[in-house]
């Protein structure tokens, strides 16, 4: 079973615009890890939070937590086509293992 | 440097068949994860295999095994296959701890 689901399942924006994506879990977390997939192949590591941090940035990606209410965004700014891809967030409990639990996903298409 | 690699990249099988899925992680990560996408979906935790012993198993019947070889190089072993083991089966390594994980390409199989 999925550890989450993601929301929206499908979004479709113009290349330019802001994409945001939203998790939410289960579990208490040790970090939450968010990861990029195209076309059903390998998943691309994108950026991590850890449980005692609100917000981080990397490049036009920004992400938030919120322990309290079990959620996390993605925020994709000034997107490209190149974007186009599913999202995917994953938790970490404090379990001393690294197993990633996923949720359902987001697929973003981005129109150039 | 190479990332992880997995072979074969494509499977065909027969209902009861057994098939065995490799993968390579990455030079220096001594933890190797096994994960089973179906398609629309997110990417469910099947094994965790750190210095060559099982560390974490998913909710996966026993049908499913993997190991870890001393090189940290690792096999999937899936006997008696049924249709719905048809899936996405992508392989991860990381170091040791809360961390990233990076992913090979998957191998995709199709039970017929």
């Amino acid at each position: 079973s999925q550890q989450g689901e993601e929301d929206p399942q499908a979004l479709s924006i113009q290349e330019g615009e802001n994409a945001t994506m939203n998790c939410s879990y289960k579990t208490s977390i040790n970090n939450l890890q968010w990861y990029r997939q195209n076309s059903g192949r390998g998943l691309v590591h994108l950026i991590l939070i850890r449980s005692n941090e609100r917000e981080k940035h990397s490049g036009r990606l920004r992400v938030t937590l919120d322990t309290s209410k079990k959620s996390s965004s993605l925020l994709i700014t000034a997107s490209r086509a190149a974007d186009t891809a599913s999202y995917f967030c994953a938790t970490v409990e404090g379990k001393g293992a690294n197993n990633l639990f996923f949720g359902t996903g987001t697929r973003l298409t981005v129109i150039p | 440097d190479a990332g992880v690699t997995q072979s074969p990249t494509h499977l065909i099988k027969t209902r009861g068949q057994q098939v065995t899925l490799r993968c390579s992680p990455i030079s220096g990560h001594k933890s190797v994860s096994w994960y089973q996408q179906v398609l629309g979906q997110g990417p469910q935790f099947i094994f965790q295999y750190y210095e060559k012993e099982e560390r974490g198993r998913g909710n996966f019947p026993d049908r499913f095994s993997a190991r870890q070889f001393p090189n940290y190089s690792s096999e999937l072993n899936v006997n008696a296959l049924l249709l719905g083991d048809s899936a996405l089966y992508l392989c991860a390594s990381s170091l040791w701890g809360y961390t990233e994980a990076f992913f090979g390409q998957g191998t995709r199989l199709t039970v017929v």
